[in-house]
């Protein structure tokens, strides 16, 4: 069974406290991997996709990375606004094509 | 703004009624999924269509059912509502149920409230 654990569950950073999130995963074989973040009653946002152990993608603030295992979202330099949480999923190969989402990572900016 | 949509954005209704929500997925996409969304369960998947035809079922209740019509746009119909069935339900598209582009997106969603 595929499986997808996000951590922490919770992070309070100062603003311009850099930090990462971690999305580790169990699948048979990776298709790929999403990032999105969800701001409080809205639909999450997309915002990555990596397919292969090594690949990194940027925007803005944020970094996502993925190894044979996990992945992490570097967010450098924080502000207020990046408040949200972020979720990750995981798409195996073969199967339903459904992604796996974790249950996120709730991220607090503070001024 | 994702280019998917959802309507209506609030429900509020009785338990044992039925209500249906809609969603119009981004142009030229042909799957749609619905999610559901609840505090203390994060994010569930119900049911995939493509091109109008079922792809995959989730945790999707028997009292649950969807469809998509030929316009592509799909509905959930949700019936003899219960308390536990009030969430975020979420509609979201891709192009295709395989291949390389299957990112999701996500529509803004509608909070069923059942009273």
């Amino acid at each position: 069974e595929d499986q997808v654990t996000q951590s922490p569950e919770a992070l309070r950073l100062q603003e311009g406290e850099s930090s990462s999130l971690n999305c580790s995963y169990t699948v048979s074989g990776l298709r790929g991997l999403f990032w999105y973040r969800q701001d409080p009653g809205k639909g999450p946002e997309f915002l990555f996709t990596l397919y292969s152990a090594g690949e990194e993608k940027e925007k803005e603030r944020l970094k996502a990375t993925l190894t044979k295992k996990e992945s992490f979202l570097h967010i450098t330099a924080p502000k207020p606004e990046d408040s949200a949480t972020y979720l990750c999923a995981v798409l195996a190969a073969g199967g339903s094509y459904i992604p796996t989402f974790g249950r996120g990572t709730s991220l607090i900016v503070h001024p | 703004d994702s280019g998917v949509t959802q309507t209506p954005k609030h429900l509020i209704t009785a338990t044992g009624q039925r209500v249906t929500l809609r969603c119009s997925p981004r142009s030229g996409d042909l799957s749609v999924y619905w999610y559901q969304q609840s505090l203390d369960q994060g994010l569930q998947f119900l049911i995939q269509y493509y091109n109008g035809e079922e792809r995959a079922k989730g945790n999707i209740l028997e009292r649950f059912s969807a469809q998509q019509f030929p316009d592509l746009h799909s509905e959930l119909n949700l019936s003899s509502l219960e308390l536990g069935d009030s969430a975020l339900y979420f509609c979201a598209s891709s192009p295709r149920d395989r291949g390389a582009q299957e990112t999701q997106y996500f529509g803004p969603g509608t909070r069923l409230l059942v009273l």
